[in-house]
C-alpha cells in the first residue's frame, strides 16, 4: 500500500530535550516536505527536499533541522524544542514526473512541548 | 510574495444545496493550484488540482473547481452537498515563477447541515 508513515504519532516532551520525528514514504517520490498545522494559521511549510541531499527552507524553518540521506526518509529534528513548537506536524511527499503532482500526507504527529 | 487566501473561516450549507469554498491566490509566475480535505484526526487528502488546460477541474467525491486567471481565484464547488462533506478544506498553490515552496491557505471549515 502506498503510504507516508510518521513516528511517533503523539509525543509529550520538555523544553530543550532533543527529539526526532521520522517520516518515510514507499512511493519513490522525489519531493518531501514537513508542515506544521496550528489553529487559525493553516499549514505552514517548515522544510522541503527536492531529492537526496537537497533541502530548502520553507516559511517557518527556525528551530528545526532536516536531512535527506535516503530517498524514502526525511526526518524532522528539533535540537532544543520550545513550547511554541507545540503543534500538529505533517510529512508529505510527491513525485515530479514532468509536472507537480498532488502530495500524499502522513497521519500527523501531535507534539506537546512543556 | 506568493500567497493564498481563504476568506471564510467557516461555511454552513444545508444538505442538498450547492456549496462553494473560496480561494484566491497571488503568484509571480503561473500557478499550480490544489484543494485538499482534512477529516477529523486525519491527514490531508487530495481532492483536485489545476496545472494547465481546462479552467473547470473535476475531482474526487463530486467536487470541482474553476480556475479564473483574471480574478486569481480557484473556488471549490459541489452541486449538492452531503453531510459527509463536513470537513476542513485547504487551498494550496505553487508558484512556477519562484522556488519550490508550496503555500497553503488557512483553511475553511465546511459544515453541512442535515
Amino acid at each position: 500500500e502506498a503510504q507516508v508513515t510518521q513516528n511517533p504519532r503523539y509525543l509529550i516532551t520538555v523544553t530543550g530535550k532533543k527529539l526526532t520525528v521520522t517520516c518515510s514514504q514507499n512511493m519513490n517520490h522525489e519531493y518531501m516536505s514537513w508542515y506544521r498545522q496550528d489553529p487559525g494559521l493553516g499549514l505552514r511549510q517548515i522544510y522541503y527536499s527536492m531529492n537526496v541531499e537537497v533541502t530548502d527552507k520553507g516559511d517557518v524553518p527556525e528551530g528545526y533541522k532536516v536531512s535527506r540521506k535516503e530517498k524514502r526518509n526525511f526526518p524532522l529534528i528539533l535540537e532544543s524544542p520550545s513550547p511554541n513548537q507545540t503543534s500538529l506536524y505533517f510529512c508529505a511527499s510527491t513525485s515530479f514526473s514532468g509536472t507537480y503532482n498532488e502530495q500524499f500526507f502522513g497521519p500527523g504527529t501531535r507534539l506537546t512541548v512543556l | 510574495a506568493q500567497s493564498v487566501a481563504q476568506p471564510e473561516d467557516q461555511v454552513n450549507v444545508a444538505e442538498g444545496n450547492p456549496l462553494t469554498v473560496k480561494c484566491t491566490y497571488s503568484v509571480s509566475g503561473n500557478p499550480y493550484l490544489f484543494w485538499y480535505v482534512q477529516y477529523p484526526n486525519r491527514g490531508l487528502q487530495f481532492l483536485l488540482k489545476y496545472i494547465t488546460g481546462d479552467n473547470l477541474v473535476k475531482g474526487s467525491y463530486g467536487f470541482e473547481a474553476e480556475f479564473n486567471k483574471s480574478q486569481t481565484s480557484f473556488h471549490l464547488k459541489k452541486p449538492s452537498a452531503l453531510v459527509s462533506d463536513s470537513a476542513l478544506y485547504f487551498c494550496a498553490v505553487r508558484d512556477t515563477g519562484r522556488d519550490d515552496k508550496i503555500i497553503f491557505g488557512k483553511g475553511t471549515r465546511l459544515h453541512i447541515l442535515p
